[in-house]
């Protein structure tokens, strides 16, 4: 079974541009959780979309947004990005999410993004 | 307001060593504590998990210890190899004001583990 796959591995941007970041799951699995992972802050929460809704967001501006589609492919948005925003962004699948039995989240190897 | 709180934040053991690593939390609704392991260039992996209504529990050379009352947690590895080098993350499952559940996670621990 194909893990977890983002695209794309590595972007560079400049500051005030837009980014959208890809995630495709498990096959199967319903539910993608976005994280933001730095250095300083650790690994924290963007949102959790399951079945097209998203579920739980964390404590992030409205630049941070999310979609997931009908086949449970996951995009990412971030505008108007400021350098803080360098971070590495991962996707994580499971099957129904974090409040089911079987909750275990599966990541992706992450996209690496530099803000200049 | 970090509710989970890990340590050390770096680690150096030698080969057939004990590795330990600690993590303390404040939200008594957290439910489920999984910890990951992390190597450079890979997302987290699931290593092993617990939840509340257990002190231990052991898979292979990797236990987590639970203490309910402290709020603490700890993951020990036993006889360390080279190959477990890797950032280790607790986590912690609960809900966050009324909100949907959502894992907190600690902010790692480097473990390197010489030959």
């Amino acid at each position: 079974k194909a893990g977890v796959t983002q695209t794309p591995r590595y972007l560079i941007k400049t500051r005030g541009q837009q980014v959208t970041l890809s995630c495709s799951p498990i096959s199967g699995h319903r539910s993608v959780s976005w994280y933001q992972q730095t250095p300083g802050q650790g690994l924290q929460f963007l949102f959790e979309y399951f079945s097209e809704t998203q579920r739980n967001k964390g404590n992030f501006p409205g630049r941070f947004s999310g979609r997931q589609f009908s086949n449970s492919r996951s995009e990412m948005n971030v505008s108007t990005l400021e350098l803080g925003d360098s971070a590495l962004y991962l996707c994580a699948s499971s099957l129904r999410g974090l409040a089911g039995a079987h909750n275990e989240q599966f990541f992706g190897p992450g996209t690496r993004l530099t803000v200049l | 307001q970090q509710q989970v709180k890990q340590s050390p934040q770096s680690l150096i053991v030698q080969k057939g060593g004990i590795s330990i690593i600690n993590c303390a939390y404040e939200n008594t609704a957290f439910d489920y504590f999984p910890w990951y392991q992390q190597f450079p260039g890979k997302g987290p992996a699931l290593l092993i998990a617990i939840r509340p209504d257990v002190s231990e529990k052991k898979e292979g050379r990797f236990t987590i210890s639970f203490n309910k009352s402290a709020k603490q947690f700890s993951l020990h590895i036993m006889d360390s190899q080279p190959g477990d080098s890797a950032t280790y993350f607790c986590a912690a499952r609960g809900r966050s004001g009324g909100s949907n559940y959502k894992l907190t996670f600690g902010k790692g621990t480097l473990l390197t583990v010489n030959p």
